[in-house]
């Protein structure tokens, strides 16, 4: 069965420093999504993709953030300068064109010291 | 502030118990609703859909009622597998996005 998949599993950086999450949707699924999930709380959604720009994205997506498809199979999601409250879970997700089930992928967590 | 509620638990069952989880969301233009399940640490996977006729898949039944703004989701016959958080899920569709708000979960234990 097609799935989601992230890389890496685990990221550990400075704070201030650079991250990005490399994720690979469903191949022929055509809306991307990122989410974080911050320990213990809840999953937050963070950002949608469509068409190779942002269809929508929440208050947490700052300029800090920032969405790219560079290719016909990566979907990334970069954090410029990362704060200690950036640690969290980062799940990835893919829609097909029809039906409004989500597929996530098994995360990346990410700890910034 | 739109938000999903959701009793957080746990609910501790034993094996073969019947359980069921409420829900409730303030956005009266949702459009979609689902019960993803989480097990720790790990991503959350779709468990059912959830629409206004009511639906069944197996051992789990999910009612939605939207005048009063609540989903419901029913565990007969509980399995220690069925150990999780049970995520509650509302959709607004914008464009042909859908933008999903989570509750924060409801956690179920069975024991034997």
């Amino acid at each position: 069965e097609p799935e989601v998949t992230q890389t890496p599993s685990h990221q550990v950086t400075q704070m201030g420093q650079e991250v990005i999450l490399r994720c690979v949707p469903i191949s022929n699924h055509l809306y991307f999504y990122w989410y974080r999930q911050i320990l213990g709380q809840k999953v937050e959604f963070l950002v949608s993709f469509y068409n190779n720009e942002i269809s929508e994205k929440s208050e947490i997506f700052d300029d800090q953030f920032s969405v790219e498809r560079p290719d016909g199979s990566n979907f990334t999601l970069k954090i410029r300068s990362t704060k200690l409250e950036d640690s969290a879970m980062y799940f990835c997700a893919s829609r097909g064109e029809k039906g409004e089930t989500q597929y996530f992928g098994p995360g990346t967590r990410l700890l910034v010291l | 502030r739109k938000e999903v509620e959701q009793d957080p638990g746990p609910f501790n069952v034993p094996e073969g118990a019947t359980v069921a989880f409420n829900c409730t969301y303030s956005n009266s233009a949702s459009q979609s609703f689902f019960w993803y399940r989480q097990d720790c640490r790990k991503e959350p996977k779709l468990l059912m859909s959830v629409y206004s006729s009511g639906n069944e898949d197996g051992r789990f039944t999910a009612q939605l009622n939207r005048a009063s703004q609540y989903i419901s989701l029913l565990i007969r016959d509980s399995k220690l597998s069925d150990s999780a958080t049970y995520l509650c899920v509302v959709s607004l569709q914008s464009g042909g996005s859908y933008i999903p708000t989570f509750g924060r979960g409801t956690s179920l234990i069975v024991h034997p």
